[in-house]
């Protein structure tokens, strides 16, 4: 069984421009939580898709936007890029699951550098 | 605003020490999750505490949710090197969508 998948691993990117990372979700999850993490702080929530709709948003400009697609799979878009969007890109899945919570699956990364 | 703090956040420890990780949060929430993260690398699960006077033990650690404080504590018995890694802890929004709120993460160095 597949665990969270991310593409690309490494991505280096000039100011001003744009940038999609990629995350498949856990077999069976149905929703897609994406988080920022500056080098040496902890994850920052971005936003969250469940049935192809944002469902919940943190506290970044619309300049990140996102995509949940048929199959759960989903999109992360970064337009006009800073320096300060340097970070790694974490994509998380999870499956609501009555009397256990909700335990996110974390994928491998994006480690996103802008120039 | 929802604050997660995590203390202490750099921590070096000899090898066989016992040591305790806190993390205070200000919401309400019940739903309090740990993880780890080795350098370069994604996070870990660790354990999910869902009510009060939850405790779960993996191997040498252990956590605990006090939700009446406000306090979860990851106690590590008899460190060893392979424990060296940094720690998170996190509360979920308590609304649909449970998003998580982290803390800055403890920096854990454990020594010969």
């Amino acid at each position: 069984d597949a665990g969270v998948t991310q593409s690309p691993t490494h991505l280096i990117k000039t100011r001003g421009q744009q940038v999609t990372l990629r995350c498949s979700p856990k077999s069976g999850h149905d929703t897609v939580s994406w988080y920022q993490q500056a080098l040496g702080q902890g994850p920052q929530f971005i936003f969250q898709y469940y049935e192809e709709e944002e469902r919940q948003r943190g506290n970044f400009p619309d300049r990140f936007s996102g995509h949940q697609f048929p199959n759960y799979s989903s999109e992360l878009n970064v337009n006009a890029l800073l320096l300060g969007d340097s970070a790694l890109y974490l994509c998380a899945s999870s499956l609501y699951r009555q009397g256990l919570g909700v335990e996110q699956y974390f994928g491998p990364g994006t480690r996103l550098t802008v120039t | 605003e929802l604050k997660v703090e995590q203390n202490p956040l750099f921590l070096s420890m000899q090898e066989g020490k016992n040591y305790t990780i806190y993390c205070n949060y200000s919401t309400t929430s019940d739903r309090l999750y740990w993880y780890r993260q080795d350098p370069g690398k994604s996070l870990e699960s660790l354990f999910v505490l869902l009510s009060n006077g939850a405790v779960k033990q993996e191997g040498r650690l252990m956590a605990s949710l006090d939700t009446k404080a406000r306090l979860s504590t990851l106690h590590i018995t008899a460190a060893v090197h392979d424990l060296s890694a940094t720690y998170f802890c996190a509360v979920d929004s308590g609304d649909s969508g449970y998003a998580l709120n982290f803390g800055k993460g403890t920096s854990l160095l454990v020594t010969p």
